[in-house]
């Protein structure tokens, strides 16, 4: 199972384009890169998808080299709001069901 | 409806109770999870259900019990339990198809307090 590495926490002020990196180096051919969201108290919530180059939303952008050794999570012009911990997972692609774990999360935290 | 519903919110038992959670979702999913959370901590996974049947089990104690009555509802069966597994109990659902990408849908959990 792909093993994923985050830094434990960022702070960044309002305003700002936040850049979260996450490394998976044994990610396998057909796992896809997912990111959650999670506010204290409640279940993480769904960000974004992706499996190789980028993927766009209308929350974030997820940035996935050719390596797929690694990808970044950019959240333009954060708010308050976003002050969460956000985690990188994969896995996926297998069916039926994934054994999905997750690393420790990359605690962001907005500053006014 | 997108939605995974987790009952009860807030679960207060003693050591010497036994009480369920319970967890549903209508979006037609076949694989469904459960995850403990302590805090500051990631979820740990627990159980995982794909089509009704447990396929995975991540060595949990007996104390704890899972059932998938049907495809929509999962359940968690809670009997003497220990203070330490007080805790965040999150559901989760996933397509379980072909077609699964490994997208979760978390329910918003259910806060376990053991006394």
């Amino acid at each position: 199972l792909a093993k994923t590495t985050q830094p434990i926490s960022m702070d960044s002020y309002e305003g700002q384009e936040v850049n979260i990196t996450c490394s998976h180096n044994n990610i396998a051919t057909n796992d896809y890169i997912t990111w959650y969201q999670q506010f204290p108290s409640q279940g993480p919530r769904f960000i974004i998808q992706g499996y190789k180059t980028k993927v766009t939303n209308e929350v974030a952008s997820l940035f996935i080299p050719a390596d797929r050794k690694s990808s970044t999570l950019s959240l333009p012009r954060v708010s308050l709001s976003d002050t969460a911990v956000y985690y990188c997972l994969v896995g996926g692609g297998s069916g039926g069901y994934q054994k999905v774990t997750f690393g420790t999360g990359t605690k962001l935290q907005v500053i006014p | 409806d997108t939605e995974v519903t987790q009952t009860p919110k807030h679960l207060v038992m003693g050591m010497t109770n036994k009480k369920s959670l319970k967890c549903e979702q209508h979006m037609g999913h076949r694989a469904m999870y459960w995850y403990k959370q302590k805090a500051k901590k990631p979820p740990e996974l627990m159980f995982v259900y794909s089509y009704e049947k447990l396929s995975i089990n991540e060595s949990v104690p007996s104390r704890f019990s899972p059932e998938c009555p049907n495809s929509s509802l999962l359940n968690l069966h809670l009997h003497a339990l220990q203070p330490e597994d007080s805790a965040l109990y999150l559901c989760a659902s996933s397509r379980g198809l072909a077609e699964d990408t490994g997208e979760l849908f978390f329910g918003e959990g259910s806060r376990l307090t053991v006394l």
